[in-house]
């Protein structure tokens, strides 16, 4: 299947600074999504993006749909610790048989230290 | 509320002793798919399906099974586990044909010893 290379595997940070990670890949992509996974949990929603170039916040998180379509980025401004987990970024390509699923990066392990 | 629910959370079993891990949504939703999830490997898609009696293989499907006769149930077989599918389960459904956002159960942890 395709491939999403997701950065940085894992971010050291104190609280309240900002943070920023990326989705980069080969293929071109339709549709971006963010997830984030708490421990013990699945990974739920964040942010959707539909457009090439479009940038959608969901209060301190903004992410943006790279031009390209190849690429996506997401920004946590002013960190808390409840912002700690693992984000996934996600994407989706169309064929013409339909959409073929998601392909998620590895990963963003958080870490936040007060 | 809505939510895809997956049971049973935690499972310990043997190698070669069959065991289903059953996934429900009430979104009525038409596409579900399984996940696995192993560290540095992040989630790789096991089966999905489109619909009611519509399946297909994933990136990894080998070893596992699954079945789709109603729409609310798709659950995973494995029919001789192995050590190898020791890993955390996630179940995932969506609208429409897997072109939507997806929306995850809580998880099952197995260890196959």
């Amino acid at each position: 299947g395709q491939q999403l290379n997701q950065s940085p595997q894992s971010m050291f940070i104190q609280e309240g600074e900002d943070v920023s990670m990326n989705c980069t890949s080969s293929s071109i992509f339709n549709t971006w999504l963010w997830y984030k996974q708490e421990p013990g949990e699945g990974p739920v929603l964040l942010i959707a993006l539909y457009k090439a170039g479009e940038l959608t916040s969901n209060g301190r998180l903004t992410a943006q749909f790279g031009i390209t379509r190849k690429d996506s980025f997401l920004n946590i401004s002013a960190s808390i610790p409840s912002d700690v987990g693992i984000y996934f970024c996600a994407g989706i390509m169309y064929s013409g048989g339909g959409a073929d699923g998601l392909t998620f990066g590895k990963g963003t392990h958080l870490i936040i230290q007060p | 509320e809505a939510q895809v629910t997956q049971n049973p959370r935690y499972l310990i079993t043997v190698t070669g002793k069959k065991l289903t891990v059953t996934c429900s949504q009430n979104m009525n939703h038409e596409y579900m798919s399984w996940y696995r999830q192993d560290p540095g490997l992040g989630l790789r898609q096991i089966y999905y399906s489109m619909n009611v009696e519509v399946t297909d293989k994933g990136d990894v499907p080998e070893g596992y099974k699954v079945s789709r006769k109603e729409k609310r149930n798709f659950p995973l077989i494995l029919e001789s586990p192995s050590p190898n599918q020791t890993s955390l389960y996630f179940c995932a459904s969506s609208f429409g044909q897997g072109g939507n956002e997806q929306f995850f159960g809580p998880g099952t942890r197995l260890t196959v010893l």
